[in-house]
């Protein structure tokens, strides 16, 4: 498809298991954000990378998070021992350039019992 | 620090009535500003936004922004709203690297 594409869609895991969640930007898109969004907190931002450059972790919450980007297309978003208030919806986001928006995928939803 | 004030978290407008969201931002620099709509268990759609240029701002789906930098403010509107426009709407402010801050949104209840 043209959009960004996300997977899973619904996640649902026991608290301290490690968890992945994948983005596909859409292709030709040099730069990838991840953003969560959860009752408490509203919208994150949570990290960027932008083409070789080393990625932006300002907004990780925590050492358990962590994300990589392979071959300046598909990234990983890693959260390692979850916890309960890991629940959200994890959004991925690609630009194209600047003066142009991000494309949001349709989130992946993370429950932590 | 960039931020965002979206004052209503909910507004309730009848069919075919005007609507009005507010947006305040805070950011040193001229701001990139964007307004995103949300339906229940989808992404974000972009309706329109600020980089430059004309202060009023043409989105999608009949809607339009305003940029006042006096009162750092970037109000969505709408002439009449349809049934449809009921969902959650975002206000952001992006940064030089583009990563964007958001409001708490203000979710549109539509009455028929």
């Amino acid at each position: 498809g043209a959009g960004v594409s996300q997977s899973p869609s619904n996640k649902v895991t026991e608290k301290g298991k490690d968890v992945e969640l994948r983005c596909d930007p859409i292709s030709g898109h040099t730069a990838l954000y991840w953003y969560r969004q959860s009752l408490g907190q509203g919208l994150e931002f949570l990290i960027y990378f932008q083409g070789n450059s080393a990625p932006d972790k300002s907004g990780l919450p925590s050492d358990r998070f962590s994300a990589e980007r392979t071959g300046g297309s598909v990234s990983t978003l890693t959260i390692q021992r979850t916890q309960q208030e890991d629940s959200a919806v994890y959004l991925c986001a690609s630009l194209l350039t600047r003066g142009q928006p991000q494309h949001f995928g349709d989130g992946t939803r993370l429950s932590i019992l | 620090a960039q931020s965002v004030t979206q004052p209503d978290i909910h507004i309730t407008v009848s069919e075919g009535a005007s609507l009005e969201l507010r947006c305040n931002y805070s950011y040193g620099a001229t701001p990139y500003l964007f307004w995103y709509v949300q339906s229940p268990g989808q992404g974000l759609q972009l309706l329109l936004k600020y980089f430059s240029g004309d202060t009023l701002v043409q989105g999608i789906k009949g809607f339009e922004a305003e940029f006042k930098r006096s009162q750092s403010s970037f109000n969505l509107r709408k002439p009449s709203v349809h049934w449809s426009d009921a969902a959650e709407y975002f206000c952001a402010v992006a940064n030089n690297d583009y990563k964007l801050s958001f409001g708490a949104g203000t979710t549109v209840t539509v009455r028929a």
